[in-house]
């Protein structure tokens, strides 16, 4: 059966640390994946899109990895902090359609 | 730019009753819209894609004559939860791509509704 599978558990982490989150998938051969950022009650917003020919792209404090032999995208964050506290989504594209994986609570703290 | 917005947030209705959402794109046009539902700790279900003009496709399992989805114009999907029950309560996000970008493009979000029937 087709998976995306994140993290489950919390990552919890010191301000200035490097965040590293996981997104794992199977049985999908996706032309790109995109990384969300969901905060409480809200929708999720856009941070990154990332194609299957592309090693790594970085904007900012983050870079996204897309290795398509291991099936599996790691999402960085630099010099974390406090405000870098939310949920993180994986998505991958599957006939037009967006499926995302269950997320990853991250909480940077102080 | 690029801005969805989801109204109302909130909404507590009693069981058997209907309950509509509404879904715009304040700056673009979006030919296609995606509903999504959400439970706490949970990832986003893809529950129907709504196309301008025409009728929804909706994802197995999810009842088309209990969630009915309307794309009148370019900037309005509607989703309708009709005779709701408690099992109905959830997070309903809506969602958009601006038309023209493709399925490369990501999607912009609205904020969702919370619906709580009692």
């Amino acid at each position: 059966s087709q998976k995306i599978e994140q993290n489950s558990e919390a990552l919890n982490i010191q301000e200035g640390k490097t965040a590293t989150l996981t997104c794992n998938y199977t049985n999908y051969s996706p032309a790109y994946l995109q990384w969300y950022r969901q905060d409480p009650g809200r929708g999720p917003v856009f941070l990154l899109l990332i194609r299957e020919n592309e090693k790594e792209k970085r904007k900012e404090r983050l870079k996204v990895t897309f290795d398509t032999t291991l099936k599996q995208s790691l999402f960085h964050i630099t010099a974390s902090q406090p405000a870098d506290s939310a949920t993180y989504l994986c998505a991958l594209n599957q006939g037009g359609k967006l499926i995302f994986g269950q997320g990853t609570e991250l909480s940077v703290k102080p | 730019g690029a801005v969805v917005s989801q109204h109302p947030s909130r909404v507590i209705c009693k069981s058997g009753t209907s309950v509509k959402i509404e879904c715009r794109s304040l700056d673009f046009q979006a030919t296609t819209m995606f509903w999504y539902r959400q439970f706490p700790k949970q990832s986003l279900m893809l529950m129907a894609t709504s196309n301008e003009g025409s009728k929804a496709t909706y994802e197995q399992g999810v009842e088309k004559d209990k969630f009915l989805i309307n794309h009148a114009s370019l900037t309005l999907s509607t989703l309708t939860v009709t005779s709701a029950h408690p099992e109905d309560s959830s997070f309903y996000i809506c969602s958009a791509r601006v038309t023209g970008q493709g399925g490369v493009s990501p999607l912009h979000f609205g904020n969702g509704t919370r619906l709580t029937v009692t």
